[in-house]
């Protein structure tokens, strides 16, 4: 059974300062999502990252993908209140996504 | 503005009763993808629908079923619902079955705004 797991789960930081969190999943797969849920809503689509070494950025978020150590990273550059969201990582395996617990980021000023 | 829209927003019932969620993919998307959201069990992947057949279960309970029609929008079919079935529903669509490994394929799935079904 595949395992998705983040960390941390919860997430508190001065606004300015850097900071990643981490995506480890237990099972092969090259294709990983992240989304940005807001309190009470949907899930935003952020990257799509395809294949090792593959590195995406927006605006203050960078995500990266190690297949071979089934691991990746969302790293936050100078946070900004307006970062302060749920992050989730998604696994495909065979076109199935299992999704992480989640880290719950509050940025603050 | 993901493009996917689900009915009702909010829903509120007894335990029991029986409840039908809807969902209407984005234009041109043919997989449609259920998910239950709770505090205790995170985000889990209930079933999945490509042109109208079912194409994946995962951790649905039989009380649940689902479909998709010709029209390609959805239902969710919740009956003899408990307390545990509170939760955020939320439906995915994405583009295509993604079949094969290539390079290019990939299933990027875009959610609704979900609805919170309350079971008092």
């Amino acid at each position: 059974e595949l395992k998705v797991e983040q960390n941390p789960l919860f997430l508190s930081m001065q606004e300015g300062k850097n900071y990643t969190i981490y995506c480890n999943y237990s099972t092969t797969s090259d294709r990983l999502y992240w989304y940005r849920q807001d309190p009470g809503k949907s899930l935003e689509s952020l990257f799509v990252l395809l294949s090792n070494g593959a590195v995406k950025q927006e605006g203050r978020l960078m995500a990266s993908l190690d297949t071979k150590a089934r691991l990746s990273t969302l790293h936050i550059t100078a946070a900004v209140h307006d970062l302060s969201a749920t992050y989730f990582c998604a696994v495909d395996i065979s076109r199935q996504l299992t999704f992480g617990s989640g880290t719950q980021l509050t940025v603050l000023p | 503005d993901s493009g996917v829209t689900q009915t009702p927003k909010h829903l509120i019932t007894a335990t029991g009763q029986r409840v039908t969620l809807r969902c209407s993919p984005r234009s041109g998307d043919l997989s449609v993808y259920w998910y239950q959201q709770s505090l205790d069990q995170g985000l889990q992947f209930l079933i999945q629908y490509y042109n109208g057949e079912e194409r994946a279960k995962g951790n649905i309970l039989e009380r649940f079923s689902a479909q998709q029609f010709p029209d390609l929008h959805s239902e969710l079919n919740l009956s003899s619902l408990e307390l545990g079935d509170s939760a955020l529903y939320f439906c995915a669509s994405s583009v295509a079955l993604g079949h094969g490994t290539g390079s290019l394929t990939y299933n990027e799935q875009f959610f609704g705004p979900g609805t919170r079904l309350t079971v008092l």
